[in-house]
């Protein structure tokens, strides 16, 4: 099983739509949730941290069950310029290292 | 920007030929990454550092070695490269904290081994 799992899509929608994606991780251990987003052949960028009691950025929305090892990211609203893949992200092993498990990835594709 | 540089940006070169790549920040911040991202493994870590002189491995760091000699370098190094180290090599930083593992990324050295 993977560390991290995500549906890696594609995810085609609409301009205006909502789209949700979800991820779940291995290691009940971990602490510290991401989303990144990664264009095209660029580096990847923190999209937003997530918390345990689900937090909201704009039209992004983040949610963490912990119970369930399971992490989601909402999109509201979409854009054209949504367009990318959304990483989810979770801290490693134990100890402070600050080593980040990555999921593959799930892309989105908005279109007019 | 978090002020990361990756250097070269491009590379391409032969089968067992040594290679250097570079990442330089301007942060100061103590914890430096390396990782790889191939179609259908996502991003890897190859090795990371935690200070000047102190580094460790992390998933996939056979074939390669790294030193940091200044916080602010932190070099990757293919001892003979090989075709299954073709791949896009990003390099990352983080200052850790007990609740936040945040990590900004480079912007990505392609490389092709020939």
């Amino acid at each position: 099983r993977k560390e991290v799992e995500q549906d890696p899509g594609p995810f085609n929608v609409p301009e205006g739509a909502t789209v949700a994606f979800n991820c779940t991780y291995s290691n009940s251990a971990s602490q510290s949730f991401f989303w990144y987003r990664q264009d095209c052949r660029k580096e990847p960028k923190l999209l937003m941290s997530v918390y345990s009691s689900g937090n909201e950025d704009g039209r992004f929305t983040a949610q963490l069950n912990r119970a369930s090892q399971y992490i989601s990211l909402l999109i509201r609203d979409s854009k054209l310029s949504d367009s990318a893949t959304y990483l989810c992200v979770v801290n490693g092993p134990t100890g402070n290292t600050g080593k980040l498990i990555f999921g593959q990835g799930t892309t989105l594709q908005v279109k007019p | 920007d978090a002020g990361i540089t990756q250097s070269p940006r491009h590379k391409v070169t032969e089968t067992g030929t040594p290679v250097t790549l570079r990442c330089h920040q301007t942060e100061n911040h103590r914890y430096m990454y390396w990782y790889r991202q191939d179609p259908g493994h996502g991003l890897r870590l190859i090795h990371y550092s935690y200070g000047v002189k102190d580094t460790d491995k992390g998933e996939v760091s056979d074939g390669y070695s790294v030193s940091r000699s200044k916080t602010e370098d932190f070099l990757l190094t293919l001892e003979s490269a090989t075709s299954s180290q073709t791949s896009v090599y990003f390099c990352a930083i983080s200052s850790p904290a007990s609740s936040t593992d945040t990590q900004y990324f480079g912007p990505g050295t392609r490389l092709t081994v020939l």
